[in-house]
C-alpha cells in the first residue's frame, strides 16, 4: 500500500525566509505527485502536480517542487515566503493507471511571521 | 471547469442517526472519492468508486458505507452516527482517463452530538 510521509508537523518562518517542506512516499511503481494548500478557513487548493517529464515542477504563487525518483521524494520549495503563505500544506500521491486512489500525508502547518 | 458539489456545508446530527452526505460532479468523471479531514491526521480515504455501482474500501471504511447508483452522484452513509465521526468530509472526482488531476468539493462539516 502506498503511503506519504511529511517530515515536519509545524514550520515557523519569518517573512523573506526560504522554505522547503519535505515529502517522501512509499510505492514502487509509477506515481503522480501533488501538493495542496489549505489557507485558514478555506478549501483545499492545488499548488502543483507532477505526472511526467521535467522533474522540477512550477506551481502557483511562486512554489516549485522537485521529484527525485531515487529518493522517493517530492519536496516543496519557495525562495522567499510571505505572511500570506501561512497555511497547511499537504503532499499527496496516487499510483497512476485508471483505478487509482490519492493518498495524503498528514500535512505541515506553515506559520510565517511578519 | 469541473464542479464537485456537496449538498451541505454544515450538518449537526444526533448519535445513532443515519446520515447521508451527498456529492455530485458535473463532468462525467468515472472516479469519485470520500475523505475525512481531521487536525494532525491529514485527509484519510474512506471509500472510492471507479464506476457506477462499483466501490472500494479506502483506509478507514469502518462505520461508513457508500452508494453510487448514477455516475454523477456518490453518497457517503453513516449507518449509525457516532461522536468520533465528527469531522470535515471532502468529496473528490477525477477523470478515469487521467489528465487534470482531482477536483475537490468544498466539504461538509459534520458534528455528531
Amino acid at each position: 500500500a502506498q503511503s506519504v510521509s511529511q517530515h515536519n508537523h509545524h514550520v515557523i518562518l519569518s517573512e523573506a525566509a526560504s522554505l522547503e517542506l519535505g515529502c517522501n512516499y512509499s510505492y514502487g511503481g509509477t506515481v503522480n505527485l501533488f501538493w495542496y494548500v489549505q489557507y485558514p478557513g478555506q478549501h483545499l487548493q492545488l499548488l502543483l502536480k507532477y505526472f511526467s517529464g521535467d522533474p522540477l515542477v512550477k506551481g502557483i504563487k511562486g512554489f516549485e517542487a522537485e521529484f527525485i525518483k531515487s529518493k522517493f521524494s517530492f519536496n516543496l520549495r519557495k525562495p522567499s515566503v510571505q505572511w500570506s503563505d501561512t497555511a497547511e500544506y499537504f503532499c499527496a500521491v496516487d499510483s497512476g493507471g485508471s483505478n487509482y486512489k490519492l493518498t495524503f500525508g498528514k500535512g505541515t502547518l506553515l506559520t510565517v511571521n511578519p | 471547469d469541473v464542479k464537485v458539489t456537496q449538498s451541505s456545508r454544515y450538518l449537526v446530527k444526533r448519535t445513532g442517526e443515519k446520515v447521508f452526505l451527498e456529492c455530485v460532479q458535473d463532468m462525467d468523471h468515472e472516479n469519485m472519492f470520500w475523505y475525512r479531514q481531521d487536525p494532525g491526521l491529514g485527509l484519510r480515504l474512506i471509500y472510492f468508486s471507479y464506476d457506477v455501482k462499483m466501490k472500494e474500501k479506502g483506509d478507514i471504511p469502518e462505520g461508513y458505507s457508500v452508494s453510487r447508483e448514477k455516475k454523477e452522484r456518490f453518497s457517503l452513509i453513516l449507518e449509525s452516527a457516532s461522536t468520533n465521526q465528527t469531522s470535515m468530509y471532502l468529496c473528490a472526482s477525477r477523470d478515469g482517463r487521467g489528465g487534470r488531476g482531482y477536483t475537490f468539493g468544498s466539504g461538509t462539516r459534520l458534528t455528531v452530538v
